[in-house]
């Protein structure tokens, strides 16, 4: 049973350029969530999808994010414009269900760097 | 807000030496409390958890328990091990609905030969 995947694993961009990283959550699972993890610190929610709905997108900047998961395909966190300060380690995790009780699943996380 | 507050690293130890990380937890209500851990490169694993006061969370010789009269979940490991280098993430979820995880800072853990 494949864990959560993400891709790429390493992403560099130049400021202005667009960053899209991928999450395919573990099978069976419909319950969504990207985190961001900025260096010497602890992880930042940012977003949590069900499949084609935005459930609470309260951590996403207002500005120059998005995120999307489709009825099909893996889900996007979509950073246009990108600047020096979006360089971080962006993680995805996964759960069957909703519910604060339950454990979510992460995926090895994207790191991006923005020269 | 809710929030969690780790013990400050990093923490040093020698293998078989006894492990303790402190967390606690500012919360307005009664959150589901987790450890998880992350090693160099890679995403973060659960480690252990407890849904309710009183809950103890075990998982390879770690130990927490939900302690709600102290608001903490203290990790505990009697004996390290050099595969235990790691860091640690205390974390919450739960409250008011909400299923995202609030993160304490985490704490680097090596552990010598």
């Amino acid at each position: 049973n494949a864990g959560v995947m993400q891709n790429p694993r390493h992403l560099v961009r130049r400021r202005g350029q667009e960053a899209r990283l991928r999450c395919s959550p573990m099978k069976g699972h419909s319950h969504v969530y990207w985190y961001r993890q900025l260096p010497e610190e602890g992880l930042k929610f940012m977003v949590y999808l069900q499949k084609e709905n935005i459930i609470d997108e309260s951590g996403m900047p207002k500005e120059r994010f998005s995120a999307e998961f489709p009825k099909e395909g893996p889900s996007i966190l979509r950073i246009q414009q990108v600047v020096r300060g979006d360089s971080a380690a962006y993680f995805c995790a996964s759960s069957p269900n909703g519910g604060g009780q339950e454990t979510q699943y992460f995926g090895p996380g994207t790191r991006l760097l923005v020269l | 807000g809710n929030s969690v507050t780790q013990m400050e690293g990093p923490v040093t130890l020698s293998e078989e030496a006894f492990l303790t990380i402190n967390c606690t937890y500012t919360a307005t209500g009664y959150p589901s409390l987790f450890w998880y851990v992350q090693y160099p490169g890679e995403g973060l694993q659960l480690l252990l958890k407890a849904t309710k006061a009183d809950d103890k969370g075990s998982n390879k010789g770690f130990e927490a328990t939900y302690r709600k009269e102290t608001t903490s979940f203290h990790l505990e490991k009697g004996s390290v091990q050099v595969s235990d280098s790691a860091v640690y993430f205390c974390a919450l979820s739960g409250l008011g609905g909400s299923e995202k995880l609030v993160f304490g800072k985490g704490t680097k853990l090596t552990v010598n030969p």
